[in-house]
């Protein structure tokens, strides 16, 4: 099985801040890495697919990058929407996720 | 739109069974892979189950493997979760998700049900 390791559990930060969360694979995963964003009481909402690849209605301030073993979800200037749980996913051998990044208000 | 709406849940003793189901409206089913994901009460997301859009092929996580069985009815847009064997571990809200493909892998989940909560206590 694929396991997926996020850095940090907890970031705090700040409106304005660009706040970067790391997602790494114990094996390569090419590119089929996605980004989820989940609110308390809220189901998942898809972000980023395929890496990088920006989902339709998603703020351009989100960004993703990476391949193979390591991939990173930057904000470029995080909002008071964004304060939320981060979860990575990998689908390359069905589908494993990351253990969550949550980000709070500094 | 596309509308994802679980059902099923509740209270079930340890060792009981449960069907969840999820009614999908808004785009054409059987065009798309579909699952099952968990999350237990303060914890990540944990996949359960997944089938493909013609309902001939599915997979599952080895922690429900033998006990969860996953099915689909495309002439009513439904999914289906019987989940048997139930002990504590498995209490979670279940999410039905939507594949952007047909098939299984790869794919990623596009659209997500609200949840329906299983306790598994006595």
């Amino acid at each position: 099985d694929i396991q997926m390791t996020q850095s940090p559990s907890t970031l705090s930060a700040s409106v304005g801040d660009r706040v970067t969360i790391t997602c790494r694979a114990s094996q390569s995963i090419s590119s089929w890495l996605a980004w989820y964003q989940q609110k308390p009481g809220k189901a998942p909402k898809l972000l980023i697919y395929k890496a990088s690849s920006l989902e339709s209605g998603v703020p351009s301030r989100f960004s993703g990058s990476g391949s193979g073993t390591e991939f990173t979800l930057t904000i470029s200037s995080l909002q008071p929407d964004d304060f939320a749980t981060y979860y990575c996913q990998q689908y390359h051998n069905y589908w494993t996720f990351g253990q969550g990044t949550r980000v709070e208000i500094k | 739109e596309v509308q994802l709406l679980e059902s099923g849940g509740g209270l079930v003793q340890p060792g009981g069974s449960l069907r969840l189901s999820c009614a999908a409206s808004g785009f054409t089913f059987s065009s798309y892979a579909m699952s099952w994901v968990r999350q237990a009460p303060g914890k990540g997301l944990d996949w359960v189950s997944g089938i493909s859009g013609s309902g001939d092929t599915t997979h599952y996580a080895e922690s429900v493997k033998g006990r969860f069985t996953i099915s689909r009815d495309n002439s009513k847009n439904s999914l289906y979760l019987q989940m048997n064997s139930l002990g504590a571990e498995d209490t979670a809200v279940y999410y039905c998700a939507k594949l952007r493909n047909r098939g299984l892998i790869p794919g990623y989940f596009d659209y997500w049900g609200q949840g329906t909560l299983v306790t598994v206590s006595s």
